[in-house]
């Protein structure tokens, strides 16, 4: 089972949106609309801020939005503010009880 | 609140067998409707899902690991735990222990992380 595939770096000045893609195969995020983001600030442990491909915990901003075409899935954030710079990772469930993870996708605030 | 806390050696020596422990507070692991999972983080790398397992003691591995991997559960403790044989360099890795919900699919708990060193 291969990693997900994330840009490994995304920037945009405050205020801009921003998209991180996530793309899988038909085995993964194809199959199943289980598609769950995480951020991680330097020296922390992950945090979720989407689920189930589009669904925002109590407690996420709704600057925060997942969507998913195909075998990719990306997550938006709009309205970007300093505090949203830290790395983003993509996660899908791939059947058979097997979970996958994406590389990572470090967000630079301008 | 439910608190995940992970424990263990931060210096394992090439070719014996990582073991950590993950105690699992302010709830118990007999909870239904929640995997118990092992996650690690290689330095300045991305996440890779080691495995998890259930209460009933049902458990689940990454298929890249499978040959090294084995999690168990002591539900008269309240803690989960990690062994991974025959390590290399390559197993440096910070440690979390994480709970995934099993109706929603995703990680809604972790704990802060242990970095574990293989050298001699």
């Amino acid at each position: 089972q291969s990693a997900l595939t994330q840009p490994a770096s995304v920037s945009g000045s405050p205020g801009q949106s921003i998209t991180i893609s996530c793309s899988g195969t038909s085995s993964d995020v194809g199959s199943y609309n289980l598609v769950s983001w995480y951020q991680q600030y330097p020296g922390k442990a992950p945090q979720v801020m989407i689920y189930e491909g589009s669904q925002r915990p109590s407690g996420v901003s709704h600057r925060f939005s997942g969507s998913k075409s195909g075998n990719t899935a990306s997550l938006t954030i709009s309205g970007l503010q300093a505090e949203d710079e830290a790395d983003y990772f993509c996660c899908s469930y791939a059947g058979n009880n097997i979970v996958v993870f994406g590389g990572g996708t470090k967000v630079t605030v301008l | 609140q439910v608190q995940l806390q992970e424990s263990g050696p931060g210096l394992v020596k090439p070719s014996q067998t990582l073991s950590l422990t993950c105690t699992v507070s302010g709830g118990s692991i007999r909870s239904g409707g929640y995997y118990w999972a092992w996650i690690r983080q290689h330095p300045g790398k991305g996440l890779e899902w080691v495995g998890y397992i259930y209460f009933t003691g049902s458990a689940y591995y990454n298929p890249s690991l499978k040959s090294r991997v084995s999690i168990s559960v002591d539900t008269s403790k309240n803690h989960f735990s990690l062994n991974l044989s025959s390590v290399t360099a390559a197993d440096t890795a910070v440690y979390y222990c994480a709970r995934y919900i099993d109706a929603d699919w995703f990680f809604d708990l972790w704990g802060r992380g242990t970095l574990v060193t293989v050298s001699s």
